[in-house]
């Protein structure tokens, strides 16, 4: 069964300083995606980035990039040079790629605080 | 691209009365919808999810149901709402590549 773990439910970074989210993850499918979401206190659901398991290159969208070790079966989330507005939760998710009918399963999610 | 449309956005509802969340799909059409449910401060739980008119799935068993009477139209039903319901509903659509989901605004649901 698919299974992703976030095993940081909260952080506190310095501003300006770059954040690591961590993310592992389960399966026994070939071909699957990863994501990040970003949830601010709105609760609105905000795409940041996608990687495939094919994907020879990492992940890259703008401050956000995805280090995605496929043998370790992790995909963390860094954030270059955090600002006060990366204050938010955010989740690891996952989904078998090959089969656009598959749900995607979601990470519990890490609360990421940036102080001033 | 897709915009998923959900309301209202906050509800307070008392124990044991009904429940009708509506979630409408806008940009695309047939696309997979999913209902999931956040407790305050926690990840998603996948509720039910739907691949056509019809065509629902159910993740966890409770006393909420779901329903695809249209395309373009996913509703979350309760007969009789349970203290436990209480919770942030997100509406979300699959869009043509794998990695497009999009997610309407939430509704906020307190039971009382």
């Amino acid at each position: 069964a698919q299974k992703i773990t976030q095993t940081q439910p909260g952080m506190f970074v310095q501003e300006k300083e770059a954040v690591t989210l961590d993310c592992t993850y389960d399966t026994s499918d070939q071909s699957y995606g990863l994501f990040w979401y970003k949830q601010p206190s709105s609760g609105e659901m905000i795409f940041l980035i996608y990687q495939g398991s094919y994907d020879e290159q990492n992940a890259t969208e703008g401050r956000y990039s995805l280090n995605f070790q496929k043998a370790r079966k992790s995909a963390n989330l860094v954030i270059s040079a955090s600002q006060l507005g990366d204050s938010a939760m955010y989740f690891c998710a996952m989904r078998n790629r090959m089969n656009r009918d598959d749900k995607i399963i979601f990470g519990k999610g890490t609360r990421l605080h940036i102080l001033p | 691209s897709q915009t998923i449309h959900q309301w209202p956005a906050t509800l307070v509802q008392p124990v044991g009365s009904p429940l009708s969340l509506e979630c409408t799909v806008e940009g695309t059409s047939n696309p997979n919808l999913y209902w999931y449910r956040q407790a305050a401060g926690r990840g998603l739980q996948l509720l039910f999810y739907s691949v056509g008119i019809g065509q629902i799935s159910s993740e966890v068993p409770q006393n909420l149901s779901a329903s695809r009477p249209q395309d373009r139209q996913f509703i979350l039903s309760s007969k009789k709402l349970l203290l436990s319901d209480s919770g942030f509903y997100l509406c979300a659509g699959q869009g043509r590549a794998p990695y497009e989901q999009y997610f309407g605004p939430g509704t906020r649901l307190t039971v009382t």
